[in-house]
């Protein structure tokens, strides 16, 4: 059964904190993916990466940052919080398309991030 | 700019009703319609896709309709239970992996 573990269940911080969300996988997935969840506005990509170092902007990256060192791990890294970050974040991992084509997202259980 | 937006926002059915929730897109070029559901505190999970190669499909209880040349697609749960009570989300992907999602439906089945 594929795990998609994030760290943090809640998070509170501080305006103009820098903040790590960090993500593993457990599935040898290429593909790994941060979403925002925000009521009404469904689920939106932030960054997305489809192997080791490689990155790319999603459809809201204004504010934000990835890293993925290793095949396993995706971190978002939001540089100086401020409050309109408060959200919920959600990672998410899968094979690509092409070998198990349109492969399911397979999320975590989320980390809810309060910036006061 | 939601590219599919998604309708009701919230919906209250009776045990053994039908939920019914919509949704309609703008861009042509989507090829694959999953359907995810989130129970509360976990994250989505895959309940059912449908490619516009075909206007029906049917899991149990779940059902994709699909709409080509409207552009909708329409998740019907028949016999809906208590169990059914989540957020259920549509989405819409071209060439792979770079889903849309739509605003979300929080349903409430009634015992």
């Amino acid at each position: 059964d594929v795990k998609v573990t994030q760290s943090s269940r809640y998070l509170v911080k501080r305006t103009g904190e820098k903040v790590f969300l960090e993500c593993v996988q457990d599935m040898d997935h290429e593909n790994m993916f941060w979403y925002r969840q925000d009521p009404g506005l469904g689920l939106r990509l932030i960054y997305f990466s489809y192997d080791v170092k490689m990155k790319e902007k999603g459809d809201i990256p204004e504010g934000y940052s990835v890293s993925r060192e290793k095949k396993e791990r995706f971190s978002l890294i939001l540089e100086s919080a401020s409050t309109n970050q408060t959200s919920m974040y959600l990672c998410a991992s899968s094979y690509p398309t092409g070998r198990f084509y349109n492969s399911p997202l397979h999320f975590g259980n989320g980390t809810r991030l309060t910036v006061t | 700019q939601q590219q599919v937006k998604q309708s009701p926002q919230s919906l209250i059915v009776q045990k053994g009703g039908i939920s019914i929730i919509n949704c309609a897109y703008e861009n042509t070029a989507f090829d694959y319609f999953p359907w995810y559901q989130q129970f509360p505190g976990k994250g989505p999970a895959l309940l059912i896709a449908i490619r516009p190669d075909v206007s029906e499909k049917k899991e149990g209880r779940f059902t994709i309709s699909f709409n080509k040349s409207a552009k909708q697609f329409s998740l019907h749960i028949m016999d809906s239970q208590p169990g059914d009570s989540a957020t259920y989300f549509c989405a819409a992907d071209n060439a792979g992996n770079m889903l849309t999602f739509g605003g979300g439906t929080r349903l409430m089945v009634k015992p």
